[in-house]
């Protein structure tokens, strides 16, 4: 059974400061990764993905994820954190085969002080 | 567009009693899914509707069952609430079947059993 694993229950950062989330994944086989984002009050929201191809992916508002396939991670990241990124974030992960609905994450909470 | 709506928002149920809440989306998507969030373990899968007509269990299915009515319209029932379904329940929809892993959230069902 597919799994994933993000090890950051809760950030906090100051403006500015850059964000690294771990998030490993256990899966036998080929895999999409995604990560989600659901601000305060609003929907979960697909923040980027992972198919195939240059394993560095830019997603909106300056995120990236880096998918390193030896070490089964995709690790999510922005230089610089505005306040406006406090939110829960969420890494998912589906298989190319068989059942695709997504597998999440426990979330990351991060909280940017101002 | 209103995307994926769900029903009702808040809940209060007494441990044995029954519910149903109801999702309905107008994106035209094939696929529609129900996820319970609880804190510390984030989104896991209930149950799936891959296409119109078919169900399939997903990680945590015990104490639910799901109607697929049409196209639109996926329903997740309680047939008698436990203290341990008190969750946020979402409700999410895709056109692909997973293929891109964009799924639509609904906001989310509070739901609250004593």
């Amino acid at each position: 059974a597919q799994s994933v694993s993000q090890h950051n229950h809760h950030v906090i950062l100051s403006e500015a400061a850059s964000l690294e989330l771990g998030c490993n994944y256990s899966y036998g086989g080929t895999v999409n990764l995604f990560w989600y984002v659901q601000y305060p009050g609003q929907h979960l929201q697909l923040l980027l993905k992972y198919f195939s191809g240059d394993p560095l992916v830019k997603g909106i508002k300056g995120f990236e994820a880096e998918f390193i396939k030896s070490k089964f991670s995709f690790n999510l990241r922005k230089p610089s954190v505005q306040w406006s990124d406090t939110a829960e974030y969420f890494c998912a992960v589906n298989g190319r085969t068989g059942r695709r609905a997504l597998t999440f994450g426990s979330g990351t909470r991060l909280q940017v002080q101002p | 567009n209103a995307g994926v709506t769900q029903t009702p928002k808040f809940q209060v149920l007494k441990t044995g009693q029954s519910m149903t809440l109801q999702c309905a989306q107008d994106m035209n998507h094939n696929s529609m899914y129900w996820y319970r969030q609880d804190p510390g373990m984030g989104l896991r899968l209930i149950y799936y509707s891959a296409s119109e007509g078919t169900t399939d269990k997903g990680e945590v299915p015990n104490g639910y069952n799901v109607s697929r009515l049409n196209k639109r319209e996926f329903s997740l029932r309680l047939e008698s609430a436990a203290p341990s379904q008190t969750s946020v329940y979402f409700c999410a929809s895709d056109l692909t079947g997973g293929l891109t892993g964009e799924l639509f959230f609904g906001e989310g069902s509070r739901l609250t059993v004593l």
